[in-house]
This record gives C-alpha cells, structure tokens and sequence, in this order.
C-alpha cells in the first residue's frame, strides 16, 4: 500500500507570511496533483507534476515534484485570507499497463490565513 | 468546472437498509470512481470503473458496490447500510492517460453527505 505523508496537518498564519507545505512518501509516483477543498464542496485540481524536478507556478504558489518523485512541496508567498482551505496531495501509482487507478491521497493539509 | 453531478446531496438513513448514491457526468470521461472521505483518513478509494460494465474494488470496498451501465453513470450502492459507513462520498472522473503517461488528473463532484443512523 502506498502512503503519502501530508504535513504540516494544520497551520495558522497571518496574511502576507510565506508557508510550505510537505507531501512525503517512500513510494515513486508517476504524477502527483495537488487540490485545494473548501468546506461542503469537493476538491479542485489545481496542478499535476509528472517529472521529477519539476517546478509549477500558479500565481503566488509554487509547486515542485520531488527528482526522485517520491515527493512534493507546495510553497504560497505572501499568503492572502482567500488561500484558506484544505490543501490536499495525491499521487497516482506507477503501474504497467491501461487505466486510471484511483489516487492515493495525503491526509491534508488545514490552513487559516488570518488577516 | 467539470461536468459533475452527485445526487442525493444529503441523505439521512437507518442502520440496515440499502442506499444508493448517484454520479452522473456530461464529459465523456472514461474512468469514474467513488471516494470517501473521513477525518483523520482523507480521501479513501472505494471502487473505480475503466469502461461500461467494466469496475474494480478501491481500498475500502467491503460492504459496497457498483455498477456502470452507461458510460455517464457510475452508481454506488451500501446493500445493507451500517454506521461506520456515514461518511461524505466524493464521485470523481478523469480521462485516463495523457501522452502515453499515467496523468492521474481527476475532477471531483460535490459530495454526498450520508449519515446512517
């Protein structure tokens, strides 16, 4: 069974402070796509990575995928009250053949921009 | 935002009886599947589907099934609902590989807030 390891679980922050968050795992993915879910809804894509290395930058957030692809770190600069919101890693499992399978997700992340 | 209707949104109901949830979607996606989602365990697979008639059994599939008779359609049913199946249910849809790579892009509904009382 593969694990994702999501930390911190929580964070508190004031507005226009620079936060990381860490998805940790000892198993190699093939991708990994990071969501952001607000209370009463479901999670929203915000970006895939596929190479390791890479690095993604949606705004003041920076995404980058670890080069063994076994990790991932989400970075916001400046965080803004609007950023709040459960912060979610899942990666998708590195098997031979077709398909989709279902994603491993990392437990998530809860984070509080105060203003 | 995705194609992506859960029905019903909320559904109360009691210890023992069958509940089915529904995911219907208007992309055309191949691949569908259903999650749960409970604190302290995020998001759990239950079952996915790759094709019509086509299903197979996620993390967590003990005491549920699936069924998918229309490429749109990937229903969810508890046959004997207990309570530690209260939980919010997410349907979940993606179009499988992208340039020969397992992508792994999936695009959630709203849920399902279940409670089996």
């Amino acid at each position: 069974t593969q694990l994702l390891e999501q930390s911190p679980q929580f964070l508190s922050i004031q507005e226009g402070e620079n936060l990381t968050v860490y998805c940790n795992s000892s198993s190699v993915f093939s991708s990994l796509q990071w969501y952001r879910q607000e209370p009463g809804e479901g999670p929203v894509l915000l970006v895939t990575v596929v190479t390791g290395g890479e690095v993604k930058k949606l705004k003041r957030l920076t995404f980058q995928f670890g080069d063994a692809r076994k990790d991932s770190s989400l970075h916001i600069t400046a965080a803004q009250p609007g950023d709040t919101g459960l912060y979610l890693c899942a990666g998708s499992a590195m098997y031979s053949g077709g398909g989709a399978d279902g994603l491993t997700f990392g437990k998530g992340t809860h984070l509080i921009i105060q203003p | 935002d995705a194609g992506i209707t859960q029905s019903p949104r909320h559904k109360v109901t009691e210890t023992g009886t069958p509940v089915t949830l529904r995911c219907h979607q208007t992309e055309n996606h191949r691949y569908m599947y259903w999650y749960r989602q409970d604190p302290g365990h995020g998001l759990r697979l239950i079952h996915y589907s790759y094709g019509v008639k086509d299903t197979d059994k996620g993390e967590v599939s003990d005491g549920y099934s699936v069924s998918r008779s229309k490429t749109e359609d990937f229903l969810l049913t508890l046959e004997s609902a207990t309570s530690s199946q209260t939980s919010v249910y997410f349907c979940a849809i993606s179009a499988g590989r992208i340039s020969g790579l397992r992508s792994g892009e999936q695009y959630f509904g709203p849920g399902t807030r279940l409670t089996v009382t």
